[in-house]
């Protein structure tokens, strides 16, 4: 089956720039969750959705960020304006159920704000 | 509020040796924990989960629930298990909360 996939893979931005990235899950994953992971941390969730319902969404700084699961299926995170501190990567991940499964990662976008 | 600590930032030890990544967790209900590797320029990867009690990779981890650990342990690591380790817990609602992971160097 294919993997969840992500782009783009790299993104370099001045600050006050918005950038968006999108996400695919594996068909059938109910579950959606976007993380950033800055240098040296673990992933911190940012939104979970299961189908098109967000699950958790206390860590998403909602003055800036933003994220939509459209139909239940892809999703797009959105930053405006995007600040230094967002400097990492973003990693979107997906599972069949919310609880007692594992995770499925993509490969990540390595944000840069300059 | 959920934690995960991963005390050991990075653990180095000779290919055959035993290896246990330690991992601790604070919270009030019933947790699912796994563990999560990240191979050079790999994307990460579930390795285990507690709910299994399986094997992967010659790797095992017990859920102890006295002490609120999951550490993972190898008796004999190869040098191929270099990699990135996160341990990672979800809650009952199945939000998840990731340690800051362990760099594991196996040498030859």
């Amino acid at each position: 089956e294919a993997g969840v996939a992500q782009s783009p893979r790299y993104k370099i931005i001045e600050k006050r720039q918005s950038v968006a990235f999108w996400c695919n899950p594996i068909s059938g994953h109910a579950t959606l969750y976007w993380y950033q992971q800055i240098l040296g941390q673990g992933p911190k969730l940012l939104i979970q959705f299961q189908n098109n319902g967000v699950v958790d969404d206390s860590q998403l700084p909602k003055d800036r960020f933003s994220a939509e699961r459209l139909k239940g299926v892809d999703s797009t995170l959105k930053i405006q304006p995007a600040k230094l501190e967002d400097s990492a990567v973003y990693l979107c991940a997906s599972s069949l159920e919310t609880t007692g499964m594992g995770q499925y990662f993509g490969p990540g976008t390595r944000l840069t704000v300059l | 509020a959920q934690r995960v600590t991963q005390p050991e930032k990075l653990l180095s030890v000779f290919k055959g040796a035993p290896v246990e990544l330690k991992c601790n967790y604070s919270y009030s209900g019933s947790p699912e924990l796994f563990w999560y590797v990240q191979y050079s320029r790999q994307r990460l990867q579930l390795l285990l989960r507690h709910i299994s009690r399986e094997s992967i990779k010659g790797f095992t981890a017990d859920l102890n629930k006295g002490e609120t650990s999951f550490h993972l342990k190898k008796p004999f690591a190869q040098e191929e298990d270099s990699a990135m380790y996160y341990c990672a817990l979800n809650t009952n609602a199945g939000k998840s909360t990731f340690g800051d992971g362990t760099t594991l160097t196996v040498k030859p």
